[in-house]
C-alpha cells in the first residue's frame, strides 16, 4: 500500500461545477498538507497549503484535512477550463519538510 | 526573473549510458531539490543540495549523484541508465529561510529523459 493514495481519473466536469479532490495517506506522522497544479509540459505550483487539520479558503479554492481519517480533499468552485490540469495532493511530517506525493489527479473542464 | 530553468528539455540515451541533467534555481533561492517523476505517478524526491552538500536524500540507488555550484546552480547525475529512468526530472529551489512547508518552492518545467 503507498503511503499516499489518490484516484488518477480522468474527472471530467461541466464549466461553473464544484470539483472535489481527494487523497487518502496511511502515515500518522504527516502534519503538512499541499496541493499542487499542473499543466501538461510544466512543472507542479504550489496552490494550497495547510498544517494539521481544518479547512483552509483561498478565492475559489478550499482544502480540507481531517487527521482522523487520513483523507484530505480540496474542492474547486465555478470551475473553469483553464482549472484543466493534474492536481497532486503532497505531505510531509514535521521535522523532514520532504513532501510525498500522490500520483495525482486529472481533471478536464469542458466549456 | 526567468524563475528555474532546466536544460535540456528532452533527452535520449541508451540503456548503460550516463546522463548529466542541469538546473538554475530562481533568482535568490540557495536550495535545490531534485524529483523524478513517472509518467501517471507523482513526483519522487531524489536528493536536496545546500550549501554545494547533498543534504536529504530520497530513496534511490548510488546511481543517482548530483553536485551544487557555488552559484547554487546544480546538476543531476544518472549513471549505468535502466530502462525504468526514463521519466520527467524537476528540480526545485527555495529561498534561504524557508518555512518548513517549503511553500515558496518553484519547480522547473523538467527535463523528460527517454531510455531506449
Amino acid at each position: 500500500q503507498k503511503e499516499v493514495e489518490q484516484d488518477p481519473g480522468p474527472l471530467s466536469v461541466p464549466e461553473g461545477a464544484i470539483v472535489s479532490l481527494n487523497c487518502t495517506y496511511s502515515n500518522s506522522a504527516f502534519q503538512y498538507f499541499m496541493w499542487y497544479r499542473q499543466y501538461s509540459r510544466k512543472g507542479p505550483e504550489l496552490l494550497m497549503y495547510t498544517y494539521s487539520s481544518g479547512n483552509k479558503e483561498d478565492g475559489r479554492f478550499t482544502a480540507q484535512v481531517d487527521k482522523s481519517s487520513k483523507y484530505i480533499s480540496l474542492f474547486i468552485r465555478d470551475s473553469q477550463p483553464s482549472d484543466s490540469a493534474t492536481y497532486l495532493c503532497a505531505m510531509s511530517p514535521g521535522g523532514s519538510y520532504i513532501p510525498t506525493f500522490g500520483r495525482g489527479t486529472s481533471l478536464i473542464v469542458h466549456p | 526573473d526567468a524563475g528555474v530553468t532546466q536544460s535540456p528539455t528532452h533527452l535520449i540515451k541508451t540503456r548503460g549510458q550516463q546522463v548529466t541533467l542541469r538546473c538554475s534555481p530562481k533568482s535568490g533561492h540557495d536550495t535545490v531539490s531534485w524529483y523524478q517523476q513517472a509518467l501517471g505517478q507523482g513526483p519522487q524526491f531524489i536528493f536536496q543540495y545546500y550549501e554545494e552538500e547533498e543534504r536529504q536524500r530520497g530513496n534511490f540507488p548510488d546511481r543517482f549523484s548530483g553536485h551544487q555550484f557555488p552559484n547554487y546552480s546544480s546538476e543531476l547525475n544518472v549513471n549505468a541508465l535502466l530502462l525504468g529512468d526514463s521519466a520527467l526530472y524537476l528540480c526545485a529551489s527555495t529561498p534561504p529561510g524557508t518555512s518548513p512547508l517549503n511553500t515558496e518552492a518553484f519547480f522547473g518545467q523538467g527535463t523528460r529523459l527517454t531510455v531506449v
